[in-house]
């Protein structure tokens, strides 16, 4: 069984970077068949895919262009953990975040979430 | 961006009926169109992928169907747990995109 662990702040102040981890269990972020993301959710957005990291021949990376000058998605192996950056946030970053496997394309195991709350 | 549209954005429905929403892509995605079923607090759970296939677990009165630009997700026989909001979302083509979500109400 797959689980996804979130971790990280739920406060960031403007103009701040919004750091969160998902720890994996059950699976390998080196997993050659799946891919790991971030998405959010919001009132005023919806669910809004953020972008993704997988390896395959070599470790890439997909982004939303809504976000893409922001973000950064990153694999560590040695923890078997993925994490999500998003710099200079602002009010309108305010959601809950959610981590989740892409097996590939569908989103079958996804984390508890985190509300995250952008304001000083 | 492919836009994914559903409809309704809320229905009324009672126990035991058979519920149908309806998702819209903007342009051809094939079969890579997928369901998922919100709760209140809770994150976003996989119904049916590849339009129809469902996923394991899940119980045989959800169904999916459809090709190209129309989809439809189908509940033959509403139970109380039912009672959420649903989201399609297309698989085709990076970024991802998910539709406004369908409240399925008593």
């Amino acid at each position: 069984q797959v689980q996804l662990q979130q971790s990280g702040p739920g406060l960031v102040k403007p103009s701040q970077t919004l750091s969160l981890t998902c720890a994996i269990s059950g699976d390998s972020v080196s997993s050659n068949s799946a891919t790991w993301n971030w998405i959010r959710q919001s009132p005023s957005r919806g669910l809004e895919w953020l972008g993704r990291t997988y390896s395959r021949s070599k470790w890439d990376s997909d982004y939303a262009v809504s976000v893409k000058s922001r973000i950064s998605i990153s694999p560590d192996t040695s923890k078997n953990q993925f994490s999500l950056q998003l710099i200079s946030v602002t009010p309108e970053d305010t959601a809950v975040y959610y981590c989740a496997r892409g097996a590939p394309a569908a989103f079958d195991y996804w984390g508890r979430g985190t509300l995250v709350t952008v304001s000083s | 961006d492919i836009l994914m549209t559903q409809s309704p954005s809320s229905l009324s429905a009672s126990v035991g009926d058979r519920v149908t929403i309806t998702c819209r892509a903007s342009q051809s995605i094939s079969s890579s169109l997928n369901w998922y079923q919100q709760k209140p607090g809770k994150a976003p759970n996989l119904l049916i992928y590849a339009a129809a296939s469902l996923q394991s677990g899940v119980p045989s009165r959800f169904s999916g169907s459809g090709f190209g630009t129309d989809f439809t997700l189908t509940i033959s026989s509403l139970q109380p747990e039912d009672f959420a909001t649903y989201y399609c979302q297309q698989s085709y083509s990076i970024p991802r995109t998910f539709g406004g979500g369908t409240k399925v109400e008593i």
